[in-house]
């Protein structure tokens, strides 16, 4: 089974719809992280948390929410989709590794959204 | 904001060549540096994770050494095979930016046979 599992793994959806793309992780990493990536833009990160309590925005949180319902599951939700929210979105989770500094993050499978 | 860029964007080479790639990140407030491979339909997996100046790490054919003072790091791949043929991330984790990666945009890497 995998480690992080992402639900759904392709969705398509018309502007203005409500979408959340779920996370969950077998792990027991405490860090979780929402991506997107496009075509030439390499990873961005949208939001992380680092334990239930703790949400933080990366760079382009506009658009998006997150919810930490347990350590386990970290969801990404779109209020109000847009076209330009077309792509794919990577779920991730670390910890400090074996050395105690590496934060080596392990990728879900990713869920290609299309807005239509 | 912080800067990571790769290069090349992409690479073609024959099965057998040997090629490299760069990643230049901020040379200030250094904490580590992650290479990371992407196979098409399959998600992004950790390769190396570089923490000292000076370090280099090998796993197979592929090597990878760190310079935290000139801020670059370079990723070498001996001997070329086509399952090499994927998109090489570079990361950037600053020790005063709680723990974010900052992810360069990559280098696509296609072996031919």
């Amino acid at each position: 089974d995998a480690d992080v599992t992402q639900t759904p793994r392709n969705r398509i959806t018309k502007t203005g719809k409500r979408i959340m793309l779920e996370c969950s992780q077998t792990k027991g990493h405490d860090r979780m992280y929402w991506y997107r990536q496009d075509p030439g833009l390499g990873l961005r990160l949208i939001y992380y948390s680092f334990d239930v309590k703790d949400i933080n925005k990366g760079e382009i949180s506009d658009g998006y929410s997150v919810s930490r319902q347990a350590q386990a599951k970290f969801s990404l939700s779109l209020e109000s989709a847009i076209p330009n929210q077309t792509a794919l979105y990577f779920c991730a989770t670390s910890d400090r590794g074996t050395s105690g500094r590496t934060y080596e993050q392990y990728f879900g499978p990713g869920t290609r959204l299309t807005v239509t | 904001i912080l800067n990571v860029e790769q290069s090349p964007q992409s690479l073609h080479v024959q099965e057998g060549d040997s090629t490299n790639f760069t990643c230049s990140f901020p040379s200030s407030n250094f904490y580590a540096l992650h290479w990371y491979r992407w196979e098409t339909a399959k998600s992004p997996e950790a390769l190396f994770v570089m923490t000292l100046n000076g370090d280099e790490k090998k796993k197979g054919r592929i090597s990878a050494t760190l310079n935290t003072k000139e801020g670059y790091s370079y990723l070498y791949i001996k001997g070329s095979q086509p399952e090499d043929s994927a998109t090489y991330l570079c990361a950037f984790m600053s020790n005063n930016q709680g723990g974010k990666l900052i992810f360069g945009q990559g280098t696509e890497l296609s072996v031919k046979p």
